[in-house]
């Protein structure tokens, strides 16, 4: 059973760059594609970008001046980098694995706060 | 960019069937995908490539899609349905990811 498990600080401050690494067990991250999925508080799912098993990537274009996802296959992780941080950037991040082209396995998501 | 439309809100009786919508331009064209989302968890997917449910997701969970708009049918409600749930495609043409905005189902 692949299990994803998301990793990073809990607190950014403005203007500085936020770093999340997910973790993959149970299966090899040298297959499929990997995505970083974000929810304010309160609010819905907005997807931030992905990368596939080439190291291809694609990001929302709302994001994407400020996404960078990268992946190490020696330690089966991917991780998020997001730049210049502010407090709309407050929200819970899941790191997810597609099947199909849906997202079948979810992290338990990690909670960043952007406050100084 | 690719919207997805949802209704903010649903509500139904318990035994009773609800259907949650999902509008988008054409979307009979694409595959759509549901997840359920309860209180301080993470999404799960319930219905993928419109109508195909993940192993261990009642039957009660079915999904259609044509012309514009995309459907998931939750059959003989039960309390423990009551959740977010979430539609989403994966844009052909941009390869962009989009969610709908989520529909909060309540159960009376």
């Amino acid at each position: 059973q692949v299990q994803l498990q998301e990793s990073g600080p809990g607190l950014a401050k403005p203007s500085e760059t936020l770093s999340l690494t997910c973790t993959v067990s149970g299966g090899s991250i040298s297959s499929s594609y990997w995505s970083w999925i974000r929810q304010p508080p309160g609010k819905g799912l907005e997807w931030i970008g992905y990368i596939n098993y080439s190291g291809n990537t694609n990001y929302n274009p709302s994001l994407k001046s400020r996404v960078t996802i990268s992946v190490d296959t020696s330690k089966n992780q991917f991780s998020l980098k997001l730049s210049s941080v502010t407090a709309a950037d407050t929200a819970l991040y899941y790191c997810a694995r597609s099947y199909s082209s849906a997202w079948s396995y979810w992290g338990k998501g990690t909670a960043v706060t952007v406050s100084s | 960019s690719y919207v997805l439309t949802q209704p903010p809100s649903v509500s139904v009786a318990p035994g009773q069937t609800v259907r949650i919508t999902c509008g988008g331009n054409n979307i009979g064209s694409e595959s759509v995908h549901w997840y359920q989302q309860k209180p301080g968890q993470a999404p799960v997917l319930v219905v993928y490539d419109d109508s195909d449910r993940p192993s261990g997701i009642p039957e009660r969970f079915s999904g259609s899609n044509s012309g514009n708009t995309a459907t998931l049918t939750i059959s003989r409600v039960e309390a423990g349905d009551e959740a977010d749930y979430y539609c989403q495609v994966w844009d052909s043409n941009s390869d962009h990811v989009i969610f709908g905005g989520g529909t909060k189902l309540t159960v009376l």
